[in-house]
């Protein structure tokens, strides 16, 4: 099954400022999640991410917001722009694998201060 | 729209049996899953059952699907501390994406 490789897996920034965040997957997939999980809650979809086209987003979340590049069949990034406190959250991206499965990365846990 | 539900918190003692419980509503879902969250890491995926099935079994791991009453239940046999986590309940929309529920933090005493 899939690998991702998520990173950073943690930062504080300063509100007002952008982390763009990434995901590696050691195997060609079409389709990338970037889901938000708030504290203490469960997890969000922000968008799907398909290579060569845009992303959809989810209602709710918006591009300017969360700008997502999809280059290739192995990467993705999200951005988090202009950050508020109440953008603090772990982002994670998955992917689909065989048989059914979802895997999910490492989570980035994003504080704002 | 599709909804899936979980108690908040469970508590065992170590060596019994831990009994995680999950609805849902859409009865379209081809795939139903369990995932696992431990503390500041991210989402394991701990098995999934596929809605043709009433049961799958994975070693300590025991999964039980009432289709009828769009139910799935999670046992862990044998419960140890390094079990103690976060346990998330999540289906397959028709739209192919996944719907979680609130997850079940379950904590495991000595």
């Amino acid at each position: 099954s899939a690998v991702i490789s998520q990173k950073p897996s943690r930062d504080i920034c300063q509100r007002g400022t952008s982390l763009t965040i990434q995901c590696q997957v050691d195997s060609q997939v079409t389709m990338m999640f970037w889901y938000r999980q708030q504290p203490g809650q469960s997890l969000t979809l922000i968008a799907t991410a398909n290579q060569g086209s845009e992303a959809t987003y989810e209602s709710g979340f918006v591009i300017d917001k969360f700008p997502i590049s999809r280059p290739n069949l192995t990467f993705s990034t999200l951005t988090v722009s202009n950050m508020s406190p109440e953008d603090s959250s772990i982002y994670l991206c998955s992917v689909a694998i065989s048989g059914g499965g979802y895997t999910f990365g490492s989570g980035t846990r994003l504080t704002v201060v | 729209g599709e909804d899936v539900e979980q108690s908040l918190f469970l508590s065992v003692r170590e060596g019994d049996s831990s009994v995680i419980n999950c609805t849902y509503t859409d009865s379209s879902s081809t795939y139903l899953y369990w995932y696992k969250q431990e503390p500041g890491a991210g989402l394991q995926l701990l098995t999934y059952i596929f809605s043709n099935m009433d049961m799958k079994q994975d070693q300590r791991l025991t999964v039980l699907l009432n289709k009828k009453d769009k139910h799935l239940s999670l046992r862990i046999a044998d419960t140890q501390t390094g079990d103690s986590a976060i346990y998330f309940c999540a289906d397959i929309n028709q739209g192919g994406k996944l719907i979680f529920g609130q997850g079940t933090e379950l904590s495991v005493k000595p």
